[in-house]
């Protein structure tokens, strides 16, 4: 599988945005870009997934750049209920890759 | 709408009972997956069934463990003779399609064998 690399922490204030990077250089055309987050004693929960366009939901954006070896999760508006580790995946759409698998991720702390 | 529901939210045995946990996807999802989340550690994946197909149940930890779905609907995770090993959060989530879109999380059943 092609690997992500994310900042291991970060931290942001209450209510300004907050741009989480994450890097893919080996990237492969059929793999999706996909953003997970776990709160604290919470399971897994699905934030935004993209192929090469940018993208929004209800939750945050997700900026693409050109060449897809790079990424960026944008919450708009920090909240304390946004303290998390967020995962950066890429998932490829061929069979033998149903597995979800998450790295270490970016554990994000928001300052009140 | 309804998001995935699982149960029990907690279920506490004795080793060597057999246990049963079920999940409820979100309705019109055809993927669903289970894993396992040991305090601390990370998520362990277990089986995905594509409507009421599993293709591939190497995932499963012993032959202690199986899973069936039924209808492309619910699914049960059977655990039988129960070891303190298997103590854990079980975790299923469902997907519109296989891998192809975000799976979204129930939240788990944790189970604690004495």
């Amino acid at each position: 599988d092609a690997k992500t690399t994310q900042p291991n922490s970060m931290e942001s204030n209450e209510e300004e945005p907050v741009h989480l990077p994450c890097n893919h250089s080996t990237i492969s055309g059929t793999d999706y870009i996909h953003w997970y987050r776990q709160l604290p004693s919470q399971g897994p929960e699905y934030v935004i997934h993209g192929l090469t366009s940018n993208v929004n939901n209800r939750m945050a954006s997700l900026a693409i750049a050109e060449d897809r070896k790079s990424s960026t999760l944008i919450l708009h508006r920090a909240t304390l209920r946004d303290a998390a580790v967020y995962y950066c995946i890429l998932r490829d759409v061929g069979f033998g890759n149903e597995k979800l698998t998450f790295g270490t991720g970016t554990r994000l702390t928001i300052i009140p | 709408g309804a998001g995935v529901s699982q149960s029990p939210s907690n279920k506490v045995t004795e080793k060597g009972k057999d246990v049963e946990l079920r999940c409820d996807p979100i309705s019109g999802h055809t993927a669903l997956y289970w894993y396992r989340q040991s305090l601390g550690q990370g998520l362990e994946f277990l089986i995905y069934f594509q409507g009421n197909s599993a293709p591939d149940k190497s995932g499963l930890p012993s032959d202690r463990f199986s899973a069936e779905r039924t209808g492309g609907s619910v699914s049960t995770l059977t655990i039988q003779r129960t070891q303190q090993e298997d103590s854990a959060v079980y975790l299923c989530a469902s997907s519109r399609f296989l891998t192809r879109d975000g799976e979204f999380f129930g939240p788990g059943t944790r189970l604690t064998v004495l």
